[in-house]
């Protein structure tokens, strides 16, 4: 069964103290890996797509990169503005349809 | 600006009851999607629909129905027969018709509630 696990559940953070959240994922037919960022109350927001592995993407204190079984959402010297639930989604084929399989999310704090 | 526009913000559903959620997307987007959010679990898709006129289930899809008549609107009818909905309803679009690993863009959802 495909699967997509992200931990810790929640985490907090001290202002300017970096750490990485994680993804990982049992999916067949593996097409991509989607990082979203979601505000209370608010839809998700689009933040990277990682293809392969290897693969690294940047904007500003955020980092994404991907392996064959997991990818790490870096985050360097956050600041309080970075407090949201991120998603991990992994991108799959199945019979001739394309879907999205969604993680639980890790809630992130980050205390001033 | 583009973007995808849900409406209400906030729903009330009385007992037996049919309610319609809206999403209407001026991105000019062929691929349009329903997930339902609940505390603790990922988003569920519910429908989704690749081309106008045509939609397929997705995993949740008994207790809802959907239609999709234009391409820039995929309203989604919450039926009396869904007897848990109370959640977080998401609208989403992606270009091309959900093929081209392009990602999701959602809109700012709908939170609907029994009464």
């Amino acid at each position: 069964e495909d699967q997509v696990t992200q931990s810790p559940e929640a985490l907090r953070l001290q202002e300017g103290e970096s750490s990485s959240l994680n993804c990982s994922y049992t999916v067949s037919g593996l097409r991509g890996l989607f990082w979203y960022r979601q505000d209370p109350g608010k839809g998700p927001e689009f933040l990277f797509t990682l293809y392969s592995a290897g693969e690294e993407k940047e904007k500003e204190r955020l980092k994404a990169t991907l392996t064959k079984k997991e990818s790490f959402l870096h985050i360097t010297a956050p600041k309080p503005e970075d407090s949201a639930t991120y998603l991990c989604a992994v991108h799959r084929t199945q019979g001739g349809s394309e879907k999205l399989v969604f993680g639980k999310g890790t809630k992130l704090t980050v205390n001033p | 600006d583009g973007g995808i526009t849900q409406s209400p913000k906030y729903l009330f559903r009385k007992e037996g009851q049919n309610v319609t959620l809206s999403c209407e997307q001026n991105l000019n987007h062929d691929a349009m999607y329903w997930y339902r959010q609940d505390p603790g679990q990922g988003l569920r898709l519910i429908y989704y629909s690749q081309i106008v006129n045509d939609f397929q289930k997705g995993d949740i899809a008994e207790g809802y129905s959907v239609s999709r008549e234009k391409k820039e609107s995929f309203p989604l009818t919450v039926t009396s027969a869904q007897k848990n909905p109370t959640a977080f309803y998401l609208c989403a679009s992606t270009k091309g018709g959900g093929r081209d690993n392009q990602p999701q863009h959602f809109g700012d959802g709908t939170r609907l509630s029994i009464l």
